[in-house]
């Protein structure tokens, strides 16, 4: 089975751009999560799907953030604009519908750096 | 609030040591404990996952206990390797599905 994947690995790019990252959960799973680690931080829920629907985004750190999920499939995550302090690896997880017990896989992050 | 930290923040230890790796959490309500293995520039590796009802899982030279009522859980790693070198990461998962991450702990396996 295929594990968490997401793209990029890596983007650079200045204040005030676009970028938007993408994670594609392991097949099957309804649960979709983002987190982030920015420098010398620990690394902090961002948000949750069910499926298509957010279900808990109490993690996101401001309207400069937009995360969709449509179709229930891949997820994207918008920041737009890009400030310095959202520097940092975004890290994506998928878990298996049903209880909160689940394990949750992870991807292997992408590394934002914002100039 | 759930809170989580690990200590040490950081260690070194030659080759063979039996080491171990503290987490504690200030809410004992939690559906699970996961301890994960980032190496630098890569991603989470799982390593153990300890349900609320479990006391302790092993896996190879791994071994993580769980003791809600203290709050605490321990990553118990024997027989140290180089290999092992990474940080050692802890997460709970509390009141809801998302984790809360302690900081880490940077491990240094010396040859």
């Amino acid at each position: 089975e295929a594990g968490v994947t997401q793209f990029p690995s890596h983007s650079v790019i200045e204040k005030g751009q676009t970028v938007t990252l993408r994670c594609d959960p392991i097949s099957g799973h309804d649960n979709l999560y983002w987190y982030r680690r920015v420098m010398g931080k620990e690394i902090k829920f961002l948000l949750h799907f069910v499926k298509e629907s957010k279900q808990d985004e109490s993690g996101m750190p401001n309207n400069r953030f937009l995360a969709e999920r449509t179709g229930g499939t891949y997820s994207t995550l918008k920041v737009q604009p890009a400030e310095l302090e959202d520097s940092g690896v975004y890290f994506c997880a998928s878990s298996r519908p049903g209880g909160s017990g689940n394990e949750q896989f992870f991807g292997p992050g992408t590394r934002l750096t914002v100039l | 609030k759930q809170e989580v930290t690990q200590i040490p923040a950081a260690l070194s230890v030659p080759e063979g040591e039996n080491l171990v790796l503290n987490c504690s959490f200030t809410d004992s309500a939690i559906y699970n404990l996961q301890w994960f293995r980032q190496d630098p520039g890569k991603g989470l590796t799982s390593l153990l996952l300890i349900q609320s009802s479990q006391r302790e899982q092993t896996s190879g030279r791994l071994n993580a206990s769980l003791d809600k009522s203290s709050g605490r859980s321990t990553l118990y790693i024997a027989a140290s390797q180089p290999g092992d070198s990474a940080t050692y990461l802890c997460a709970v998962k509390a009141g809801t599905y998302k984790y809360i991450f302690g900081t880490g702990t940077r491990l240094k396996v010396l040859a």
